[in-house]
């Protein structure tokens, strides 16, 4: 009940195209969704976040769609740029703990 | 401001012997927590301390354990290891608990174990 599945494990997108990563959970308590993107050697960085009470939120050309009732969430890159070549992860928390469970991440190559 | 920071970077550590990591949150924040990261998965949650007090503790070996000190900033330790505890061990800070505090992580420190 505390996993959050995430896929696919690996995603190739040509640059200037859509890049789409979903993840799953099961615990309807879980009520924040963070992405975090992480390059290789570095720490994850909060990308964007969202709450189950609204389906979307877009920053920029990351948007975050969330389906309560499927209990499903994904990322959606638009526009998508080598620089955003990195592993994405989802996250999921409950009642606003400071832990996170993770998904096993994404593996983004953009290619030029 | 400076973000979250970690030592050592990198270290490496024979079976059995016992590791110490350290960790200062970004100034303001309260809330420390600890991830450990195998090569090619996500981060899994090992502990959380807040105001000095632990707050949560993930599934992990009681060999793991870790302090806040009065500054907010923390360590982590793990005894007796074992090349399974091979790793990036990531700390994280948010300036409260509940909703609306947002998680930063450090660059982590990577533990090898031969």
């Amino acid at each position: 009940q505390q996993q959050v599945k995430q896929s696919p494990q690996s995603l190739i997108v040509q640059k200037g195209g859509i890049s789409i990563i979903n993840c799953a959970y099961e615990n309807t308590a879980f009520d924040y969704f963070p992405w975090y993107q992480q390059f290789p050697g570095k720490g994850p960085a909060l990308l964007i976040a969202i709450r189950p009470d609204v389906s979307e939120k877009k920053e920029g050309r990351f948007t975050i769609s969330f389906n309560k009732s499927a209990k499903q969430f994904s990322l959606h890159i638009m526009d998508s740029q080598p620089g955003d070549s990195a592993t994405y992860f989802c996250a999921a928390s409950l009642r606003g703990a400071q832990k996170l469970v993770f998904g096993q991440g994404t593996r983004l190559t953009i290619n030029p | 401001d400076a973000g979250v920071t970690q030592s050592p970077t990198h270290l490496i550590k024979t079976r059995g012997q016992h590791v110490t990591l350290r960790c200062s949150p970004i100034s303001g924040h309260k809330s420390v927590s600890w991830y450990q990261q195998v090569l090619g998965q996500g981060p899994q949650f090992i502990f959380q301390y807040y105001e000095k007090e632990e707050r949560g503790r993930g599934n992990f070996p009681d060999r793991f354990s870790a302090r806040q000190f009065p500054n907010y900033s923390s360590e982590l330790n793990v005894n007796a290891l074992l090349l399974g505890d091979s790793a990036l061990y990531l700390c994280a800070s948010s300036r409260g608990q509940g909703i609306g505090n947002t998680i930063y992580f450090g660059e982590g420190s990577w533990l090898t174990v031969v």
